[in-house]
């Protein structure tokens, strides 16, 4: 089956410690995107590539990394210079063709320790 | 600055009847929208979506509007099921499947339907 994968569903981090959270997918699309879900927030854009090997700043990007080394994998790094990561991360990745839909993955529940 | 807004942060509706789930935009630029429905712990799905060269996308039960004067477009679910309980969010985007291509989503409004 095709699709996006998150991993792990949970993760806890420790004060001052970096966390990876993984996104693959077998779709074969060409842009990936990372959005953070707060309650009552809606998402919002951290990072988004649109190639391998290339990304941008989405609208909340400090305190959080990212890669496109391949086309199937999108990893989020947050960072210890993030004050405040609980939050639910959501992946995402579209074809690249005209007006095509985001597919978003299961999500990663983020917590402080 | 909030681009998409959606001013209803709930809706309680009965079974069978209509749900309209409305959104507002800023973003003049913007020129192609999507709903998507999303339960708790999971991720969004896409529900429809509409050009802003047209003002009407039917799709089944749900059916989406734009009033590109008012830069308004709202989400109608007819007849209504439980199983529509979820949040629904509005999304919007400005480039058309260019390089720059990203959605911006509104806050998302909590439907709940009730049997």
């Amino acid at each position: 089956d095709g699709g996006i994968t998150q991993s792990p569903k949970y993760l806890f981090r420790k004060e001052g410690q970096n966390v990876t959270l993984s996104c693959e997918q077998n779709l074969n699309h060409d842009a990936m995107y990372w959005y953070r879900q707060d309650p009552g927030q809606g998402l919002r854009l951290i990072y988004y590539s649109q190639i391998v090997n290339d990304f941008q700043k989405g609208d909340i990007a400090e305190g959080y990394s990212v890669s496109r080394e391949k086309k199937e994998s999108f990893p989020l790094t947050v960072t210890s210079a993030q004050k405040n990561p609980t939050a639910f991360y959501l992946c995402a990745s579209r074809s690249g063709s005209l007006n095509e839909k985001l597919f978003f993955g299961s999500g990663t529940q983020l917590s402080v320790l | 600055d909030q681009q998409v807004k959606q001013n209803s942060p709930s809706l309680s509706v009965q079974e069978g009847r209509i749900s309209i789930l409305n959104c507002d935009y800023t973003n003049s630029m913007f020129d192609y929208f999507l709903w998507y429905k999303k339960y708790p712990a999971e991720g969004p799905t896409f529900l429809i979506s509409i050009s802003s060269i047209k003002d009407k996308n039917e799709d089944g039960r749900f059916t989406v509007f734009l009033n590109k004067s008012a830069k308004h477009l709202s989400l109608h679910i007819v007849p209504s099921q439980p199983g529509d309980s979820a949040v629904y969010f509005c999304a919007a985007s400005g480039h058309s499947g260019g390089s720059n291509y990203k959605l911006t989503f509104g806050k998302g409004t909590l439907l709940t339907v009730n049997p």
